[in-house]
């Protein structure tokens, strides 16, 4: 079982607020992900990364930004929070390695509100 | 980028039925999982299955890789079943999610 921490799970937040989420994992995955899905939808990946230091944007426009200073530590920051960024967060990762190396396993998510 | 398709879009079942649910792609891939996303938005990895067949208890997948397809059998479903089935394929740096199977057991 993958060990995959987000906080926060929810959070509701007012209009121009800057705010992070925070993506953790300990089981030394090399790569990590974040994606977006709005309710009732499929997901979209926003960013990736490689490793420390690496970080790309994904298939799916976003206003966020990554930074993978720590391998175990892949946080999202909005600088401004919009109504628009209403919508869930989820963080995946997945092994360097190994048996079932694609395989990504994903965190609780967070489910934001911009009001 | 790959296209994923699923269907059906939506099902209804009665606890103890029988379904299967389809997912179609339009390329090779080399990585191919299901999830069921609980009410509660969490991704429950149910299989990684790029080809062969999986059983887990109730649950099984089969991928025909050549012809592009992947079947999710649920066989005596429960209520605590429903949910969002996604089918997930990778050919490169990320996953691509298709739309969702939208499963509601009832009692």
């Amino acid at each position: 079982e993958a060990d995959i921490y987000q906080t926060p799970r929810y959070l509701v937040i007012g209009t121009g607020k800057k705010i992070t989420l925070e993506c953790s994992q300990t089981m030394g995955h090399d790569k990590m992900y974040w994606y977006q899905q709005d309710p009732g939808m499929e997901l979209h990946l926003i960013h990736y990364s490689y490793g420390v230091n690496s970080t790309e944007k994904g298939d799916l426009s976003s206003e966020s930004t990554v930074s993978r200073i720590r391998t175990e530590h892949f946080p999202l920051t909005l600088e401004s929070a919009r109504p628009s960024h209403t919508s869930q967060y989820l963080c995946a990762s997945r092994p360097p390695f190994g048996t079932g190396f694609n395989e990504q396993y994903f965190g609780p998510g967070t489910r934001l509100t911009v009001t | 980028g790959i296209q994923v398709e699923q269907s059906p879009p939506d099902l209804i079942l009665q606890e103890g039925a029988n379904s299967t649910l389809r997912c179609n792609f339009s390329d090779s891939v080399n990585n191919l999982q299901w999830f069921h996303q609980n009410p509660w938005g969490q991704l429950i990895n149910l299989f990684y299955i790029p080809s062969g067949t999986k059983q887990n208890g109730r649950l099984s997948a089969t991928t025909v890789a050549t012809e592009r397809y992947s079947l999710l059998y649920i066989s005596s479903s429960q209520t605590t079943d429903s949910g969002v089935y996604f089918c997930a394929v990778n050919s490169g740096y990320a996953l691509n999610f298709g739309k969702g199977t939208s499963l509601l057991v009832t009692p």
